[in-house]
Formats: structure tokens, C-alpha cells, sequence
């Protein structure tokens, strides 16, 4: 049973381009969440998706960043026209259930951009 | 909101010593977990605790939960090398949000031959 599975695990991305990340859930999860760790800091709430739909967006940002998770395929996280401060470490976590469930997290994929 | 404090955040020992870090956590929360993250890697999930006096151990941690006191502790035991890690702690918001995790900064851990 593979874990959570990320890719790319580096990206780099001069700024302006376009940056996105996937994440594909463990078997049987449905819901899937995303995580950003700036340098030196704590994880950080991004948002939480199932299938074809954001369920809570609360910690995205307003500009640029958007996030989906389609009925085939994995989830995406995409940063539009990226600047230096999204370089970062962007984890997703995947559960069975939404809550009283413990979520697994990937390998994260790091952003850095130039 | 929910905040939530780790102490130290750096934490430098020797081998064979002992040590605690702290988590304070602001609000009423359903669950906290410990976490160790070495670097470049993904988060290894230590512990879950869930109920107040809560205590697991596992080889030279050992984690504790008093809810009333809203703080837990990651206690380290005659610490090795292999420890040397990150350990962050994080806490679930209390009911139809419980599947946000906010996080500690982290504590860096050292352990020196």
C-alpha cells in the first residue's frame, strides 16, 4: 500500500512561471489536504478537498494560488506567476475520513524560486 | 484562533542525558500529535494523544497530555544520536474543523557524541 505520493519532489521556477504540484492520496483516502512549511517554521493549513470539491480554503492565499482535486487523477496545487517568498516546502497529507482521523503526510515537493 | 508554542526551539544535549520539550496550545483542542521531521524529509508521526493524563511511549520518547492545562510534553531519555531531528507538535481545532492540524515551530534537536 504506497504512501502519499508527491511530485516533483524539487521544482524550481523563475519568477513569473508557473508552478504545479501534485499529490496523489493513499489508496482508499478521499480527502486531501494541503500543508506549506516556510523555512525554519511550522506546517502551515492551506486547504482541505475532496473529491471535486474545497471544502476549506481559509489558509490559501487570496491571489494566485489554486487548488483542485478532479474526480480522475491526482490533486493539483498551482501557484501562478510565483515570486521568491512561495519558495517553500509544500506538503500534502491524504485521510480515510475527514475527522477523528489521523492524516498521512508525503514526502512534500520543494518549491524554490529564482 | 489556535496558536500553539513549542520550547526550546533549538535543544542541544548530549548522549545519555535527559530532556523535555513543551506545547502549549491556546483553545480547547480534540487531539495532539508529535511529529519528527529530518531534514529534506517528510513528517514521521510519533505519537496521537487524545484524552487528558494521556501518556504513550515508545523506545526513549515518551509524550503526555494535560488537556487542562493545555500543554504536552515529549520527553527524550537517555538520548542517542539517532534522535537528532525536528520535533514539531500539533493540535486539531475542536469539532467540525478537527481535520486542521496547526503546528509548533518546531524543536531542533542535537544530540553530540
Amino acid at each position: 500500500n504506497a504512501g502519499v505520493m508527491q511530485n516533483p519532489r524539487h521544482l524550481v521556477r523563475r519568477r513569473g512561471q508557473e508552478a504545479r504540484l501534485r499529490c496523489s492520496p493513499m489508496k482508499g483516502h478521499s480527502h486531501v489536504y494541503w500543508y506549506r512549511q516556510l523555512p525554519e517554521e511550522g506546517l502551515k493549513f492551506m486547504v482541505y478537498l475532496q473529491k471535486e470539491n474545497i471544502i476549506d480554503e481559509s489558509g490559501m492565499p487570496k491571489e494566485r494560488f489554486s487548488a483542485e482535486f478532479p474526480k480522475e487523477g491526482p490533486s493539483i496545487l498551482r501557484i501562478q506567476q510565483v515570486v521568491r517568498g512561495d519558495s517553500a516546502a509544500y506538503f500534502c497529507a491524504s485521510s480515510r475520513e475527514a475527522l477523528n482521523t489521523e492524516a498521512f503526510f508525503g514526502q512534500g515537493t520543494r518549491l524554490t524560486v529564482v | 484562533e489556535l496558536k500553539v508554542e513549542q520550547n526550546p526551539l533549538f535543544l542541544s544535549m548530549q548522549e545519555g542525558k535527559n530532556y523535555t520539550i513543551y506545547c502549549n496550545y491556546s483553545t480547547t483542542s480534540d487531539r495532539l500529535y508529535w511529529y519528527r521531521q529530518d531534514p529534506g524529509k517528510s513528517l514521521e508521526s510519533l505519537f496521537v494523544l487524545l484524552s487528558n493524563g494521556a501518556v504513550k511511549q515508545e523506545g526513549r520518547l515518551m509524550a503526555s497530555l494535560d488537556t487542562k492545562a493545555r500543554l504536552s510534553t515529549l520527553h527524550i531519555t537517555a538520548a542517542v544520536h539517532d534522535l537528532s531531528a525536528t520535533y514539531f507538535c500539533a493540535v486539531t481545532e475542536s469539532g467540525g474543523s478537527n481535520y486542521k492540524l496547526t503546528f509548533g515551530k518546531g524543536t531542533l534537536l542535537t544530540v553530540n557524541p
